[in-house]
């Protein structure tokens, strides 16, 4: 168990429709990270957040978008659904954005639009 | 951006053999990762080793950042080792935080 917790763990959605994937980073760690992993595209990089503020973004579609709250979970939001963003989304968390550090992963979240 | 190469892409062993992963990539990293992706999909932490050796049980790791590669060893194998072993690196500068992962290698044990 990494310490890190992703819910929920399934969910099956609808074309054009909206979900929200949610992230508790391991107990003290400031910094989140969000990953897709899908079959063509292998493990991607999507976002970084540090102490509330997004830090880093990678290949992130415009439909979607994330937030760190205060008490420092994160939440995915993936908007206007299409078949090609079923995949697997990751949640990772570091202690400190200051040093290059281990990042822990969650479980993960199996996103399929049908 | 930074590119990993991983080989073999596939892998099989019988129980009890050794194995040595490699992992390839194009410029200085500030860190680099080993992970284990299980038949469920969990991405489990193996080792964190920009430079250096390390061990831990049957499995092993060295990273020769001068010559920009790192590799893993596993001794023994168990049915249990089989699934996908990911190398990841993090370059610095505008990919600070950033990981970026290799493509992977499917390792598959027979008892």
């Amino acid at each position: 168990d990494s310490g890190v917790t992703q819910t929920p763990k399934h969910l099956i959605t609808a074309t054009g429709q909206r979900v929200t994937l949610r992230c508790s980073p391991r107990s003290g760690d400031l910094s989140v990270y969000w990953y897709q992993q899908s079959l063509d595209q292998g493990l991607q990089f999507l976002i970084q957040y540090y102490n509330g503020e997004e830090r880093a973004k990678g290949n992130i579609l415009e439909r979607f978008s994330a937030q760190q709250f205060p008490d420092l979970h994160s939440e995915l939001n993936l908007s206007s659904l299409e078949l090609g963003d079923s995949a697997l989304y990751f949640c990772a968390s570091s202690a400190d954005r200051r040093v290059t550090d281990t990042q822990y992963f969650g479980p993960g979240t199996r996103l399929t639009v049908l | 951006g930074i590119q990993v190469e991983q080989s073999p892409p596939d892998l099989i062993l019988q129980e009890g053999a050794n194995s040595t992963l490699r992992c390839n990539f194009s410029d200085s990293v500030n860190n680099l990762q080993w992970f284990h992706q299980n038949p469920w999909g969990q991405l489990i932490n193996l080792f964190y080793i920009p430079s250096g050796t390390k061990q831990n049980g049957r499995l092993s790791a060295t990273t020769v950042a001068t010559e920009r590669y790192s590799l893993l060893y596993i001794s023994s194998s168990q049915t249990t080792d089989s699934g996908v072993y990911f190398c990841a690196v993090e370059s610095g500068g505008t990919s600070y935080g950033k990981l970026t992962f290799g493509q992977g290698t499917i390792l598959t044990v027979h008892p």
